[in-house]
């Protein structure tokens, strides 16, 4: 089964620094799926950025960019000029291409911090 | 983009009767829902994938008797926690599939609903 785990239960930047959120996983599989979700106060998921396991290319969505490490099994979100909207928990998440499944597995999330 | 809804936000309820969540797609049809228990400063944990037509698949330790799930239509998922408990007490959330292409779908969420039982 697969495994997603966040170091980090919570982080803080100062607004219009740069943060990094770890993620790591665990897979036997070649092809997969991995994502970072955004939950502000109000609970509701937003889905930050995606990847595609057989792109080599890392994931940009304006601020948010990953460094995905394969071989490591390492996908880490890094926001560049974080602002105030961006205080929230964050979760990293594994999704198989096998079988066509839609299982999502998450981590336990990384609640960030943004300082005025 | 696509609108999941879900409905109530909140309810709270006696111990021993039982609520529905509702969980509909707005703007789109999902063949396919899945429905999330979330407690306090956790990560969501899948209760179960709801598919149109046909029954719900309930992960492991997952009562199927008491969270019953009905996907009735392409565009509806129900959650019925039955006999509730306090112990039922949690953060429900769904999410529902869309396929943009052959190979790419997405999942939306639903707000959540928030669930106190007394």
């Amino acid at each position: 089964a697969q495994t997603v785990t966040q170091s980090q239960p919570e982080m803080s930047v100062q607004e219009a620094e740069t943060v990094t959120l770890s993620c790591t996983y665990d897979t036997s599989e070649s092809d997969y799926y991995l994502f970072w979700y955004k939950q502000p106060p109000s609970r509701q998921m937003i889905l930050v950025i995606r990847q595609e396991a057989y792109k080599q290319q890392n994931a940009t969505e304006n601020r948010f960019s990953v460094n995905f490490q394969k071989a490591a099994k390492s996908f880490s979100l890094k926001i560049s000029d974080s602002q105030l909207g961006d205080a929230a928990m964050y979760f990293c998440a594994y999704r198989s291409r096998k079988g066509g499944s839609e299982k999502l597995v998450f981590g336990k999330g990384t609640k960030l911090t943004v300082n005025p | 983009g696509a609108v999941v809804s879900q409905h109530p936000s909140w309810v709270i309820c006696k111990s021993g009767t039982s609520v529905k969540i509702e969980c509909r797609s707005l703007d789109f049809q999902a063949t396919t829902m899945f429905w999330y228990r979330q407690f306090p400063k956790q990560s969501l944990m899948l209760m179960a994938t709801s598919n149109e037509g046909s029954k719900a698949t309930y992960e492991q330790g997952v009562e199927k008797d008491k969270f019953l799930i009905n996907h009735a239509s392409l565009t509806l998922s129900t959650l019925t926690v039955t006999s509730a408990h306090p112990e039922d007490s949690s953060f429900y959330i769904c999410s529902a599939r869309v396929k943009w292409d052959r190979v790419n779908t997405e999942a939306f969420f639903g707000q959540g609903t928030r669930l106190t039982v007394v």
